[in-house]
């Protein structure tokens, strides 16, 4: 079945410094690509999706690229802050079918 | 507006008993969404409603779970005969239409003991 892979473990980093959370995936087909985030105390809100292969989503400084050849979907950001600290899903969801599977998830980490 | 509400917020039962989780949507949304958020992993689809009709439930792990939404607006997951490894975090989530951007609850952790 369909599934999503983030890679192990929190990510704790400086103030200002670049952020990168890996996320591969395993799908038959053309799934849309998204990035949830979950703020201390609050529910799950989408940060940036892509639909089809290059599209890029962004949102509050954070990139993706839908990248079909490599079934990756990597979440950039060039200067993080301390409000971005969070937990980072990544899921998909196919064409048709609206359920979404999501990876395990990243604490993030952010010191001032 | 009105976001996502689950009720309870926090749920303790002991291993057998009957609970049931409550999810009013935002207005309007016709499509609805249950997942299943167990410690240090990311959500698991359970359920989704189109209207008052349940369009998937494919990830129901057994019959032990069950879920209705009656009038097509609030809907309730039913969880019969508790097993410890029903702990979990389960949260709903609302859309306008099947395609569209799905807007969660901020969740009910229930603790099997």
């Amino acid at each position: 079945g369909d599934s999503v892979t983030q890679m192990e473990g929190p990510v704790t980093l400086s103030e200002e410094a670049f952020l990168t959370i890996n996320c591969t995936y395993t799908a038959t087909g053309y799934p849309s690509l998204f990035w949830y985030v979950q703020y201390p105390g609050e529910g799950l809100q989408l940060l940036l999706k892509a639909t089809k292969a290059d599209d890029k989503g962004s949102n509050k400084g954070f990139e993706a690229t839908y990248r079909k050849e490599t079934t990756s979907f990597h979440l950039e950001k060039g200067s993080v802050q301390v409000s971005d600290s969070a937990v980072y899903f990544c899921a998909l969801s196919q064409y048709g079918n609206n359920r979404l599977a999501f990876g395990k998830g990243n604490q993030v980490v952010v010191i001032p | 507006g009105a976001g996502v509400s689950q009720t309870p917020s926090n749920k303790v039962t002991e291993k057998g008993k009957y609970v049931e989780l409550r999810c009013d949507p935002i207005s309007g949304h016709t499509a609805l969404y249950w997942y299943r958020q167990s410690l240090g992993q990311g959500p698991e689809f359970l359920i989704y409603f189109q209207g008052t009709g349940a369009a998937d439930d494919s990830g129901l792990p057994n019959d032990r779970f069950f879920a209705v939404r009656p009038e097509g607006s609030v809907s309730t997951l039913k969880i019969q005969r508790t097993e410890r490894g029903d702990s979990a975090v389960y949260l709903c989530a609302s859309s306008p239409r099947v395609s569209d951007e799905q807007f969660f609850g901020p969740g009910t952790r229930l603790t099997v003991l």
